[in-house]
């Protein structure tokens, strides 16, 4: 079965710094999506940014950005100009090519925003 | 285009009774999944319903079922509720191409007491 782990229960930073989340998982699969979301306390899930196994360049948007590993099976959020929007709970999720659309979650992780 | 829609937003039940909780996909729409989200247990896939057909099933007892309608809207039903059912229930909805991402509903907020 596949697992995600997110090592960091709550992480902070200032406003306008970079901070860096984390997210390993297990597979034996070879193709796969992995996904971060953000839940803000509106508690609606909200897509950040995703990256296709497939793809060896890390995804980018915009101030977000990842560290897709995927020998180490790593696969980490950047969030460069930190913003006090930003504050919330950040998953991140895993999908199996062929398992239709069943997301495989990580514990989140709790990101304050401090100005 | 309208979002991912869950009605109610928050019911109150009581141990034993049964409750249904309701999902209307994004338009064009035709998976839907559900999961539950408690504090202990984080989040846990439920199901998902594909064409009206059940296409994944978590780790939950019979207790909860769902189903889709022919319209992609979908339902879920918890029986003989028990104080642990306490959670958030997301629905996501997913377009026919797979390559793409789950869009989430604002979930429904059911306490059990």
């Amino acid at each position: 079965a596949q697992t995600v782990t997110q090592s960091q229960p709550e992480m902070s930073v200032q406003e306008a710094e970079t901070v860096t989340l984390s997210c390993t998982y297990d597979t034996s699969e070879s193709d796969y999506y992995l996904f971060w979301y953000k839940q803000p306390p509106s508690r609606q899930m909200i897509l950040v940014i995703r990256q296709e196994a497939y793809k060896q360049q890390n995804a980018t948007e915009n101030r977000f950005s990842v560290n897709f590993q995927k020998a180490a099976k790593s696969f980490s959020l950047k969030i460069s100009d930190s913003q006090l929007g930003d504050a919330a709970m950040y998953f991140c999720a895993y999908r199996r090519e062929t398992s239709g659309s069943r997301l495989t979650f990580g514990e989140g992780t709790q990101l304050t925003v401090n100005p | 285009k309208a979002g991912v829609t869950q009605t109610p937003r928050y019911l109150i039940k009581t141990r034993g009774q049964q409750v249904t909780l309701s999902c209307s996909p994004i338009s064009g729409h035709r998976s839907v999944s559900w999961y539950q989200q408690t504090p202990g247990q984080g989040l846990q896939f439920l199901f998902e319903y594909f064409s009206e057909t059940q296409r994944n099933k978590g780790n939950f007892p019979g207790r909860f079922s769902g189903r889709q309608f022919s319209n992609s809207r979908s339902e879920m039903n918890v029986s003989t509720l028990e104080l642990g059912d306490s959670a958030l229930y997301l629905c996501a909805s997913t377009p026919l191409m797979m390559n793409t991402e789950a869009f989430f509903g604002q979930g429904t907020r059911l306490t059990v007491v």
